[in-house]
């Protein structure tokens, strides 16, 4: 009920394409989707996040998309470049209690040049 | 620009050891939290705490303690290493009621 699963585990797009990462939950609970991204030797950094009231956000080339009835998100990349090449983890937390986020396994995108 | 700082980037250190992983945030965030990375399971949550002195254990406790006696430093002890222990571990931090959380740099503990 607590799990957030993320795919695919690793990605390579080509410079350009559209690169596209799918997570889906349990939880109905949960009210709050951001996604990180996590570039090597660094900690993971806020993308963009979504609740579950829009089915859509876009924040310049990335797109988060929302089925509530699917319970299922996902990370659109649009125009992907090289420097999108990085790790990303798609999440979820509930407003009552800990409000802890509740991580994805994580993908690992290539963006070939 | 707001921070959180892990003490040591690389720690190596000996199965049965008791391993101290110090962070610390200067953006006067009441919440912490402690993440382990692994290949293939994502970040899981180990420890967090909502003010000095409270703790609570997240998903995978187990082998760890944690200890917040400032507002700014939350310490991560594993009491006795282990090698199923070597990991990254994520520290970070958020303000109460915001959920996007600042991350450290991330200390990669090997136990050998």
């Amino acid at each position: 009920q607590q799990q957030v699963k993320q795919s695919p585990q690793s990605l390579i797009v080509q410079k350009g394409g559209i690169s596209i990462i799918n997570c889906a939950y349990e939880n109905t609970a949960f009210d709050y989707f951001p996604w990180y991204q996590q570039f090597p030797g660094k900690g993971p950094a806020l993308l963009i996040a979504i609740r579950p009231d829009v089915s859509e956000k876009k924040e310049g080339r990335f797109t988060i998309s929302f089925n509530k009835s699917a319970k299922q998100f996902s990370l659109h990349i649009m125009d992907s470049q090289p420097g999108d090449s990085a790790t990303y983890f798609c999440a979820a937390s509930m407003k009552q209690g800990a409000q802890k986020l509740v991580f994805g396994q994580g993908t690992r995108l290539t963006i070939n040049p | 620009d707001v921070k959180v700082t892990q003490s040591s980037r690389y720690l190596v250190k000996r199965t049965g050891e008791k391993v101290f992983l110090e962070c610390v945030q200067d953006m006067d965030h009441e919440n912490m939290f402690w993440y382990r990375q692994d290949p293939g399971l994502g970040l899981r949550l180990i420890y967090f705490s909502y003010d000095v002195k409270m703790k609570e254990k997240g998903d995978i406790p187990e082998g760890y303690s944690v200890s917040r006696e400032k507002k700014e430093r939350f310490s991560l002890i594993l009491e006795s290493a282990s090698t199923n222990q070597t990991s990254m571990y994520l520290c970070a931090s958020s303000p109460p009621g915001y959920r996007g959380y600042t991350f450290g740099s991330g200390t990669r503990l090997t136990v050998v």
